[in-house]
């Protein structure tokens, strides 16, 4: 069973960019939910994404948006990068009706 | 709002001995899961422990159980026979009934002291 995985490990750009994260999900899981987790703290809820489609979403601005594939993999995109941006941002998966999620080893972002 | 509480930012423990991280929760549901998870310093959030709120036996996995008073909102993490291997941040998290959003606690750090 292979499980999450995400891709960049690490990642610089400078303010004003736009970033995107790739996540692949576990075998047999559809549905995918990202979170940041800024440094010293647990993680924050970004949205989730199941069947393509955003399926609930936390308290982030609409620069941060999100795509699902059909084989429910998953991007991350990020707009307009600020300085608070640079976090770990870790993506999770999981059966849709089972509230256990998987998480993969997380992207470390950098804005300078 | 749902909030999870973590009272301890940091904790110790000597090899083999036992220790006992604790989680407070606040939710209005009757059915949910509360989830303990462990980040070491690789960053990987791993699994430790899950339990389910309709459950009266509290959940045990290995060296590692949970002390759940569900009247209490109270949600604990017991790892006995300590390794250094479990030095690590654990986290608390609850998703809320029919929710898929994890809200975590701030974290423990754990130290393992050989």
């Amino acid at each position: 069973e292979t499980g999450v995985t995400q891709s960049p490990t690490h990642l610089i750009k400078t303010r004003g960019q736009q970033v995107t994260l790739r996540c692949s999900s576990q075998s047999g899981h559809n549905t995918v939910s990202w979170y940041q987790q800024a440094l010293g703290q647990g993680p924050q809820f970004i949205f989730q994404y199941y069947r393509e489609e955003e399926n609930g979403r936390g308290n982030f601005p609409p620069r941060f948006s999100g795509l699902q594939f059909p084989n429910y993999s998953s991007e991350l995109n990020v707009n307009a990068l600020e300085l608070d941006d640079s976090a770990l941002y870790l993506c999770a998966s999981s059966r849709r009706g089972e509230e256990t999620q998987y998480f993969g080893p997380g992207t470390r972002l950098l804005v300078l | 709002a749902q909030t999870v509480t973590q009272s301890q930012p940091e904790m110790s423990v000597q090899e083999a001995e036992t220790v006992t991280l604790s989680c407070t929760y606040d939710t209005s549901e009757s059915d949910y899961y509360l989830f303990w998870y462990k980040q070491p310093p690789s960053r990987q959030m791993i699994l430790v422990i899950r339990q389910e709120a309709y459950k009266q036996q509290n959940a045990t996995e290995n060296r590692f159980s949970v002390n759940f008073q569900k009247a209490a909102k109270s949600f604990s993490l017991k790892i006995s026979d300590s390794q250094l291997g479990d030095a690590a941040m654990y986290f608390c998290a609850y998703p809320g009934a029919g929710s898929y959003q994890l809200t975590f606690g701030k974290g423990t750090k754990l130290s393992v002291i050989p």
